[in-house]
């Protein structure tokens, strides 16, 4: 079974800096990849996803992620944070051709001015 | 993408009772799911609403606490039953139209059960 896994609970940036959020998933097969944002008191946002062709996707707000299979790793990227980036973020997988979406802990991002 | 509308936004129910949820998405989508959402923790899949047939449920989620119905393409309501205060969580109705489409969620049902 598919299994996602943010090994960041917490991430403090200060705003203008670069940002990387992580994710490692688990899954034996082409997986479907996504990102998701959940500000306070909101439903989730859909930032990008992957599902085939290039590694480096790029998402809405000024997100990208990249693709690495030999890593198991789809990694979360902002160049320039801003102040209403800070929320929760949330990287999904799911089954090629699945259904459902397996969810990782969640990184919880900071930002300072 | 499709826009889902979930009501009620957030209640507050007294233990023993049932509150149902509505999901409404504007347009037919293949799947739609239900997931919880508890304090501080990440989203758990309780079921998938199949449409005209009874809901695929996740391990640990039964139909008598959580009945579930989808008459249509565009509708499903999930039902937490004879609550407790261990059900106060985010309820999140979701839908897929399509591989390509990515998953769409709801804004969600905020439950506090005193």
């Amino acid at each position: 079974a598919q299994s996602v896994t943010q090994p960041d609970i917490h991430i403090t940036v200060s705003e203008g800096a670069s940002l990387e959020l992580r994710c490692n998933y688990s899954y034996g097969a082409t997986p479907y990849l996504f990102w998701y944002v959940q500000s306070p008191g909101q439903g989730l946002q859909l930032l990008l996803k992957y599902f085939s062709g290039d590694t480096l996707v790029q998402g809405i707000k000024g997100f990208e992620a990249e693709f690495k299979r030999s890593q198991s790793s789809f990694n979360l990227r902002k160049p320039s944070v801003h102040w209403s980036d800070a929320a929760e973020y949330f990287c999904a997988v799911a089954a090629e051709g699945g259904n459902k979406l397996v969810f990782g802990a969640g990184t919880i991002l900071r930002v300072k001015s | 993408s499709a826009v889902i509308s979930q009501k009620p936004s957030r209640d507050i129910c007294q233990r023993g009772t049932s509150l149902t949820i509505q999901c409404q998405v504007d347009s037919q989508v293949t799947m739609m799911f239900w997931y919880r959402q508890q304090p501080g923790q990440s989203l758990t899949l309780i079921a998938t609403a199949n449409q005209g047939s009874e809901a695929t449920y996740e391990s640990g989620f039964v139909i008598d606490k959580f009945p579930i119905s989808r008459p249509n393409l565009t509708f499903s309501t999930l039902t937490v039953s004879n609550m407790s205060p261990e059900d106060s969580s985010i309820y999140l109705c979701s839908a897929r139209e399509g591989v390509n489409y990515g998953y769409t969620f709801g804004s969600g049902t905020r439950l506090t059960v005193v």
